[in-house]
């Protein structure tokens, strides 16, 4: 069975400071892999994918994430974290054939201090 | 970008009763949406998957005679949660896109509270 582990739960960085978010999944076969935030009181939101070629994939709003297939894992970076980044962060996997299912990760919630 | 809506966006209702929440896709057809279900501070957890046409896909554990799923038309997808109870309160999510290249959308939730 799919599962994605976030590594972090709560995450509180000041501004300026670099963020990485740890993501590691567990699937046997082709994966898709997202990162979705969202911030207070709205919806999920995609920051960025992947779905094959470079493995080092750029998102909106400064965010990259890198996929390392032989450690399974997808982390998110940013070099330099605003308040407005204050959001809770989701890693979510897709197996290839699995009917379009995303399977998230528990969550990290990131807290930017001004 | 692809707009999901929700609607409402919360309800309140008395223990026993049923509860709908309509998904719908604004601007794209969608074959496949999904429904999601997020407690506080928790991830989303995967319910069903509602094909346009067909049968509801639920995930095991889900009570599929408690959350009936109806994707009538490929803008539309409902949810009735049916008898409601308090344990069922919680924000239930839905997404629509999916295919193997695409992305999901998601809709903003409705926040379901049952007294």
């Amino acid at each position: 069975a799919q599962s994605v582990s976030q590594h972090n739960h709560h995450v509180i960085l000041s501004e300026a400071a670099s963020l990485e978010l740890g993501c590691n999944y567990s699937y046997g076969g082709t994966v898709n892999l997202f990162w979705y935030v969202q911030y207070p009181g709205q919806h999920l939101q995609l920051l960025l994918k992947y779905f094959s070629g470079d493995p080092l994939v750029k998102g909106i709003k400064g965010f990259e994430a890198e996929f390392i297939k032989s450690k399974f894992s997808f982390n998110l970076r940013k070099p330099s974290v605003q308040w407005s980044d204050t959001a809770e962060y989701f890693c979510a996997v897709r197996g290839y054939n699995q009917g379009g299912k995303l399977i998230f990760g528990q969550g990290t919630e990131l807290s930017v201090k001004p | 970008g692809a707009v999901v809506s929700q609607h409402p966006s919360w309800v309140i209702c008395k223990s026993g009763t049923s509860v709908k929440i309509e998904c719908r896709s604004l601007d794209f057809q969608a074959t496949t949406m999904f429904w999601y279900r997020q407690f506080p501070k928790q991830s989303l957890m995967l319910m069903a998957t509602s094909n346009e046409g067909s049968k509801a896909t639920y995930e095991q554990g889900v009570e599929k005679d408690k959350f009936l799923i109806n994707h009538a038309s490929l803008t539309l997808s409902t949810l009735t949660v049916t008898s409601a109870h308090p344990e069922d309160s919680s924000f239930y999510i839905c997404s629509a896109g999916g295919a193997s290249t695409d992305t999901q959308y998601f809709g903003p939730g409705t926040r379901l509270t049952v007294l």
